[in-house]
């Protein structure tokens, strides 16, 4: 059974630190993968997505990875800001499902 | 452009009674899921639809049924409710597979059963 596992649980860091969150697959075999932000109280927004033929997104001051012979993806925050403040949820599909794995998600607190 | 529609908000249930949580989506995808968000969990998928009368079991589907009558809506249907399924329930849709789409999520429904 798929787990997927985040690290660190929750962060906090001051205004203007660049900062990497971890994600990783107990089953490496992951086709695509999405980074999503969830604010509280509010659903889940797609960040960056890495398909199959990927190893990496960039959007901003955002920076996706994914090492598929490992199973993990890290996502780069460059230049944190307070509007950052949210949490942080990977998830991944396998090849020929339907189901997204989801981790249990970053709480990241930028402190102005 | 609504997007992913939830509702209700929020619902207090009694044990064993029974609802329905509204998804209604805008953009004429064909993909559809539930999901439901435990405290401090990662999202687990109920249920699935990939067309208007096509639906199939996800990881967590007990207790649960859907129908997809047409394309834009995904109803959830909770039978006999219990205190495990209380939990945050988020529908989203993609236009295709999850191989090149980015899935969209509604706001979510808070459930709880006491």
């Amino acid at each position: 059974k798929q787990e997927v596992t985040q690290i660190p649980a929750a962060l906090s860091v001051p205004e203007g630190e660049n900062l990497v969150l971890n994600c990783s697959f107990t089953d490496s075999a992951i086709y695509n993968l999405q980074w999503f932000r969830q604010d509280p109280g509010k659903g889940l927004t797609s960040l960056l997505l890495i398909q199959s033929s990927q190893r990496e997104q960039t959007s901003g001051r955002l920076n996706a990875s994914l090492d598929k012979s490992s199973g993990r993806s890290t996502l780069y925050i460059a230049a944190s800001q307070p509007g950052d403040s949210a949490t942080y949820l990977c998830a991944g599909d396998q090849t020929g499902a339907n189901n997204l794995f989801f981790g249990t998600g970053t709480r990241l607190t930028v402190i102005p | 452009n609504a997007g992913v529609t939830q509702t209700p908000k929020f619902r207090i249930l009694k044990i064993g009674q029974s609802m329905t949580l509204q998804c209604t989506q805008d953009m004429n995808h064909n993909y559809m899921y539930w999901y439901r968000q435990d405290p401090g969990m990662g999202l687990k998928l109920i249920y699935y639809s990939v067309g208007a009368g096509i639906t199939d079991k996800g990881e967590v589907p007990n207790g649960y049924n859907v129908s997809r009558s047409t394309t834009e809506d995904f109803p959830l249907r909770l039978e006999l409710a219990a205190p495990s399924q209380t939990s945050v329930y988020f529908c989203a849709s993609t236009p295709d597979g999850l191989a090149k789409n980015i899935q969209y999520f509604g706001a979510g429904t808070r459930l709880s059963v006491l």
